[in-house]
């Protein structure tokens, strides 16, 4: 399986600021993924992450609250601009790996999120 | 309307019973159909994956495909208290298998 690191592993921000996580992978990946998990729901698809080209953002998010940075096939990273508490949350990376002919996602360790 | 449908349980089970877990999905062109097993304060880890319709077994663990009624679900034998978590389905977007839609998650408590 991929293993992948997430910085920070939680956080507490003041209403208004920003707050960047970054991401990294142990082995090169076109793509990665972006992940937010709100309290007692599931997993909701931010946007993925290509290197070389702006990232691909879904349904009801927008590149001025979530920017996405992807410097390297290594790495990337989501900031959380102009934060509200409605942004408390646990914010998660995947990247893909091939596991015989299916590809399948691995999941970072998450980034807990709490906004006053 | 929700691409993948769980019920959120909680599914109480006895120890050493079998659980099982059901998902639907709305397209019928998915190819891909994943299971995430996660614990409390945990990230998602991967159970197994089935693509072809039928039954798949890894150890404990079975899952089954029916395509035609866009189901699947997860079976979990000589549950163990340790496989208390929530269980998430997870299926593969038809227009890009690398984008996964996941369902809300069924939570399994297995009683010692």
């Amino acid at each position: 399986s991929a293993v992948i690191s997430q910085k920070p592993s939680r956080d507490i921000c003041q209403r208004g600021t920003s707050l960047t996580i970054q991401c990294q992978v142990d082995s090169q990946v076109t793509m990665m993924f972006w992940y937010r998990q709100q309290p007692g729901q599931s997993l909701t698809l931010i946007a993925t992450a290509n290197q070389g080209s702006e990232a691909t953002y879904e349904s009801g998010f927008v590149i001025d609250k979530f920017p996405i940075s992807r410097p390297n096939l290594t790495f990337s990273t989501l900031t959380v601009s102009n934060m509200s508490p409605e942004d408390s949350s646990i914010y998660l990376c995947s990247a893909p790996r091939t596991s015989g002919a299916q590809e399948t996602q691995y999941f970072g360790p998450g980034t807990r999120l709490l906004v006053l | 309307q929700k691409e993948v449908e769980q019920n959120s349980g909680p599914l109480s089970v006895p120890e050493g019973a079998i659980a099982s877990l059901n998902c639907t999905y709305s397209d019928r062109g998915s190819q891909s159909f994943f299971w995430y097993r996660q614990y409390s304060g945990k990230s998602p880890e991967l159970i197994m994956f089935i693509y072809s319709n039928g039954d798949k077994e890894d150890g404990r663990f079975t899952a089954q495909l029916n395509k035609a009624s866009q189901y699947v679900s997860l079976l979990i034998r000589d549950s163990q208290p340790s496989d208390s978590a929530t269980y998430l389905c997870a299926v593969t977007s038809i227009y890009n298998f690398n984008k996964f839609y996941f369902g809300s998650g069924t939570k399994l408590n297995v009683k010692p």
